[in-house]
């Protein structure tokens, strides 16, 4: 089955900076990848995605960058703000189902 | 406002109870998902289902069956609790196809 890492597992930046979080997948055949945001007290909420067919996708301050050589995938966010500290979760999928990677905790330093 | 709503935030169970977990959404999905969120591990899938009456084993299903007699409705069922089935629940739902699920807020269970 498909098997999904993610790195790093806790990120501290400075209010302003730039986040970037990285994910690997196993199953070249994938060819969906969302990121997820859960907030303290939430259910993970789907903030962008990607499809096999795109290298790269942006929304605003997020984007998600696709290298399907080498099976990974990457959330950047810019010009960080303090309501982006949240736990985040990559995933990847080749059908219906979604495999997760482990999650980032990422705080933004005021 | 598209919902997955779970009827329960917080469960405290005792050792060989059965435990029901109801989740139900409101967007005519085909799709529904139940996973358990551990620190660490990530969302595990336990079992899914795409259709009424489908339904599929995840990836750590021992332990757990689920019931879905109606497409909107997605139950999770603890046969007998164990202290090691303590966790977030997470229920989401997707429509056909190559989708982003919606998630639930989750239910935090405690098996004492």
């Amino acid at each position: 089955g498909e098997n999904v890492e993610q790195h790093p597992s806790t990120l501290s930046v400075q209010e302003g900076d730039s986040a970037v979080i990285k994910c690997t997948y196993s199953d070249s055949a994938s060819n969906y990848f969302p990121w997820y945001k859960q907030e303290l007290g939430k259910g993970p909420q789907l903030i962008i995605d990607i499809r096999s067919n795109v290298g790269e996708k942006k929304d605003q301050r997020i984007a998600v960058t696709l290298n399907k050589t080498a099976k990974h995938f990457s959330l950047h966010i810019t010009e960080t703000q303090p309501e982006d500290s949240a736990v985040y979760f990559c995933a990847a999928s080749q059908g219906e189902k979604l495999t997760f990677g482990t999650g980032t905790r990422l705080t933004i330093i005021p | 406002d598209v919902k997955v709503t779970q009827s329960s935030r917080y469960l405290v169970k005792r050792t060989g109870e059965k435990v029901f977990l109801e989740c139900v959404q409101d967007m005519d999905h085909e799709n529904m998902f139940w996973y358990r969120q551990d620190p660490g591990l990530g969302l595990r899938l336990i079992y899914f289902s795409y259709d009424v009456k489908m339904k599929e084993k995840g990836d750590i299903p021992e332990g757990y069956s689920v019931s879905r007699e109606k497409k909107e409705r997605f139950s999770l069922i603890l046969e007998s609790a164990s202290t090691n089935q303590t966790s977030m629940y997470l229920c989401a739902s997707s429509p056909a196809g190559f989708y982003g699920y919606t998630f639930g807020s989750g239910t935090r269970l405690t098996v004492v």
